[in-house]
């Protein structure tokens, strides 16, 4: 069954204090790994998708890796603005949908 | 990205009646949407799969005659909820993939009273 796990559940930084969230999936054959920003009351938006063990991907403060087991997004220097909840989820090879993982709840406290 | 819109952003609505959610791809076909459901400080759960001229395809435990899933074009998909109760009060959210991404709409707050 496909899984996804993420941690921490929540994370608090200061401002400026660099810290990666981590996501370990098992999936029978990944299409693709995402990663999601959900600001309270709102829908996820779209940050990043890893389809190959090795990729990286930045934008900004933040950088994703993917390995054959996991996931890490590197969230570098960040600022106040920067707190929401990160989602990470899996699409498998045989179909469209996506398993999503509980989430990492980040603060950052200027 | 693409757009997705849903609406209403929020419903409050009484215990027995019915509530009908709208997902819009705005700048995009989507012959496939996905409806999820999310309680407060949880994770997105997929509710089913809309498929466009056809039947809705829902995740096990999901109740297909409860959670009704209407696309009826390339651009719109519905879910409506009927015979409310408190129990279904929660996040509704839909997404419409383009290539191998998926965008969500905003999200719709049900609260039914």
């Amino acid at each position: 069954e496909d899984q996804v796990t993420q941690s921490p559940e929540a994370l608090r930084l200061q401002e400026g204090e660099s810290s990666s969230l981590n996501c370990s999936y098992t999936v029978s054959g990944l299409r693709g790994l995402f990663w999601y920003r959900q600001d309270p009351g709102k829908g996820p938006e779209f940050l990043f998708t890893l389809y190959s063990a090795g990729e990286e991907k930045e934008k900004e403060r933040l950088k994703a890796t993917l390995t054959k087991k996991e996931s890490f997004l590197h969230i570098t220097a960040p600022k106040p603005e920067d707190s929401a909840t990160y989602l990470c989820a899996v699409s498998p090879y045989n179909n469209n949908d996506m398993r999503f993982g509980a989430g990492t709840r980040l603060t950052v406290k200027p | 990205g693409a757009v997705v819109s849903q609406h209403p952003s929020r419903v409050i609505c009484k215990s027995g009646t019915s509530v009908k959610i709208e997902c819009r791809s705005l700048d995009f076909q989507a012959t496939t949407m996905f409806w999820y459901r999310q309680f407060p400080k949880q994770s997105l759960m997929l509710m089913a799969t809309s498929n466009e001229g056809s039947k809705a395809t829902y995740e096990q435990g999901v109740e297909k005659d409860k959670f009704l899933i209407n696309h009826a074009s390339l651009t719109l998909s519905t879910l409506t909820v009927t015979s409310a109760h408190p129990e279904d009060s929660s996040f509704y959210i839909c997404s419409g993939m383009v290539n191998t991404e998926a965008f969500f709409g905003q999200g719709t707050r049900l609260t039914v009273v």
